[in-house]
């Protein structure tokens, strides 16, 4: 089975701290993706990336930033943190090439990192 | 802008029960779509995803549809058991952008 695992289960982080958030899949895959779940919100597409070294933003990636040098891991960084950036954060992956996300597979999710900002 | 609704918001129901949630798309043009269950604080794991080609997808007691005319997809659970509370997500893959879109999900209660 694939295996997505985010380091964190729960950060609680002071503002203004950079904050680091890991993400490693073990399938090869291409694709990883960082999404946040805020409750009436549901889940917003921050950053992705297609392939090593190489990153799109998503829809929400004002205050973040991240970094992809090895295939099987995704970082999220968030520069300086502000109390509006806690929330949950999911990684994802998922193989195949192209930015057609979800064609032929399913989407791997980790477990979640639940991110305070005090 | 491509919007994902999915109704009920939530649902409680009885052990043993068979129930439908729906998923509907304000753009029918929908590549593909993927159901969710997620368990509270949690992330979501993939149950069933309908590929381009298909219209419905089985797992268990799980079964799945997509009607691309409408945009409307159901995820139809079987002799409901309270080890399926949980919400359940929808997410389809736009054919116009790409993205993949999710719906806020419908939380299940199956109470014994």
């Amino acid at each position: 089975d694939v295996k997505v695992t985010q380091s964190s289960r729960y950060l609680v982080k002071r503002t203004g701290e950079k904050v680091f958030l890991e993400c490693v899949q073990d399938m090869d895959h291409e694709n990883m993706f960082w999404y946040r779940q805020d409750p009436g919100l549901g889940l917003r597409l921050i950053y992705f990336s297609y392939d090593v070294k190489m990153k799109e933003k998503g829809d929400i990636p004002e205050g973040y930033s991240v970094s992809r040098e090895k295939k099987e891991r995704f970082s999220l960084i968030l520069e300086s943190a502000s109390t509006n950036q806690t929330s949950m954060y999911l990684c994802a992956s998922i193989g195949g090439l192209g930015t057609l996300m979800g064609a032929s597979e399913k989407l791997f999710f980790g477990s979640g990192t639940q991110l305070s900002v005090l | 802008k491509q919007e994902v609704t999915q109704i009920p918001a939530a649902l409680s129901v009885p052990e043993g029960e068979n129930l439908v949630l729906n998923c509907s798309f304000t753009d029918s043009a929908i590549y593909n779509l993927q159901w969710f269950r997620q368990d509270p604080g949690k992330g979501l794991t993939s149950l069933l995803l309908i590929q381009s080609s298909q219209r419905e997808q089985t797992s268990g007691r799980l079964n799945a549809s997509l009607d691309k005319s409408s945009g409307r997809s159901t995820l139809y659970i079987a002799a409901s058991q309270p080890g399926d509370s949980a919400t359940y997500l929808c997410a389809g893959t736009s054919s116009n952008t790409g993205k993949l879109i999710f719906g806020q999900g419908t939380t299940l209660q199956v109470k014994p």
